[in-house]
Parts: C-alpha cells; sequence; structure tokens
C-alpha cells in the first residue's frame, strides 16, 4: 500500500525559533499533499493544501505567514512553523493523495509529528 | 461535502463484531462514505470507502442504506488492536477529507 513518510517524528524547540517538518510520499507521486493539526483530545482540523509548483491554500484561520508551506516535488512537502510559540505545540500530520486515484481519490497519511514549543 | 454524525463512543467485546453506525442524510450522489481510524498519538488509517453498493475488505465491511443516508462500519471479530476513533467522512471525488469527532471505539477483553 501507499506509504507516506513524516520527519522528525517528534521535536521539541525553544519559543521564537522555527521548525521544519518533512512531509514523503514513498512510493507513488502525489500532486497534493494536506497539512492538519490536532490538539489533544480534538479531531484532525486542516490547515492546509499544498499542490506541488503552486501556493499553498490555506483554510480560514490559519495563518500563512506563520505556517509556511513548501510543495517542491511529486514526493515532498515540507511545513515550517516560524517563531513558534508554547500554543503551537500540538501534533501535526500530513496527507497525500494518490496521483493515480480515479474519482474517488484516496488519501494517506503520515504517522504525525509531536511538537512541543518551551 | 455533506455532515456525518457518530455516537461519541462504544463498547464491544473481543472477538465479537463492532458494529458502528454513521448518519449522513444530506448525502449527494456524488459523495462517497470513507472510513477512517485513528489508533492514538498515529495518523489515521484508511479502512474502507463505498458509493452506493456494501463493500468488503480485509479489514471491514460497510453496509450502506438504500437511500444512502446512513451506513455501518463492521469490524466481524474485533481485537484489543481495533481500539481506536473511528471516523466516517462523506466526500465527493477529489475534494480534501474533513475530519468530525468520530466515535471512539475501545474493545474489551
Amino acid at each position: 500500500g501507499a506509504v507516506v513518510s513524516q520527519h522528525p517524528s517528534r521535536v521539541i524547540c525553544k519559543s521564537g525559533t522555527s521548525v521544519k517538518i518533512e512531509c514523503r510520499s514513498l512510493d507513488f507521486q502525489a500532486t497534493t499533499m494536506f497539512w492538519y493539526r490536532q490538539f489533544p483530545k480534538q479531531s484532525l482540523m486542516l490547515m492546509a493544501t499544498s499542490n506541488e509548483g503552486s501556493k499553498a491554500t490555506y483554510e480560514q484561520g490559519v495563518e500563512k505567514d506563520k505556517f509556511l508551506i513548501n510543495h517542491a516535488s511529486l514526493t515532498l512537502s515540507t511545513l515550517t512553523v516560524t517563531s513558534a510559540h508554547p500554543e503551537d505545540s500540538s501534533f501535526y500530520i500530513c496527507s497525500a493523495r494518490d496521483l493515480t486515484g480515479g474519482l474517488s481519490y484516496e488519501q494517506y497519511f503520515g504517522p504525525g509529528t509531536r511538537l512541543t514549543v518551551t | 461535502d455533506a455532515k456525518t454524525t457518530q455516537p461519541p463512543s462504544m463498547d464491544c467485546a473481543e472477538g465479537r463484531a463492532a458494529n458502528l453506525p454513521c448518519n449522513h442524510s444530506t448525502i449527494s450522489g456524488n459523495e462517497y462514505v470513507y472510513w477512517y481510524r485513528q489508533i492514538h498519538s498515529q495518523g489515521p488509517q484508511y479502512i474502507i470507502h463505498g458509493l452506493k453498493n456494501n463493500e468488503t475488505n480485509e479489514m471491514a465491511s460497510l453496509i450502506i442504506t438504500e437511500d444512502r443516508k446512513s451506513s455501518t462500519l463492521i469490524l466481524p471479530h474485533a481485537t484489543l488492536r481495533d481500539t481506536a476513533v473511528y471516523y466516517c467522512i462523506a466526500r465527493s471525488g477529489g475534494s480534501r477529507l474533513t475530519f468530525g469527532e468520530g466515535t471512539q471505539l475501545t474493545v474489551n477483553p
């Protein structure tokens, strides 16, 4: 089956620093990748949709200058949390859509990255 | 995408079938019903999806009512490792997945 990886799986950073999270589709090409955020005991919230070669589309309320998304190739998207603050501590999950999907367009999820800002 | 409604929690005995309901009364004709699950502190895992017909794979069965206003995910022989939050999502092809609150399934020994 399709595999999506994320790196790092866990990161701790100091307040004010920036953190980059990578999302890779390992055995398929993905024109579209999605970034979600999940706070404890809550559901996943879509942050942005990342299209290869074009600017990401952010959901309402998500600051595009704070959460920088780059999708430079069909297998890699990165999310950079700039000037991180403790309230940015969360579980960040990426998802990639299989380029070959027909009408159903399956999405495959990465294992998530736990960010803790101290 | 159509809104879905699921019970917040369910319990099931190990080895028994787990039947997870989902209401999607406003689903439109081109929207599929998808099921994902999320085990604690992991990314969501795809389970199954369907449009009109019942579907079965190695993980589960999906029963969709004839009017498509509700569906049931069936795990035929639940194990402790099936304890997770199960999400039912209605979406049309190409749209992004948005998650509701899901059902916390707890499989008890």
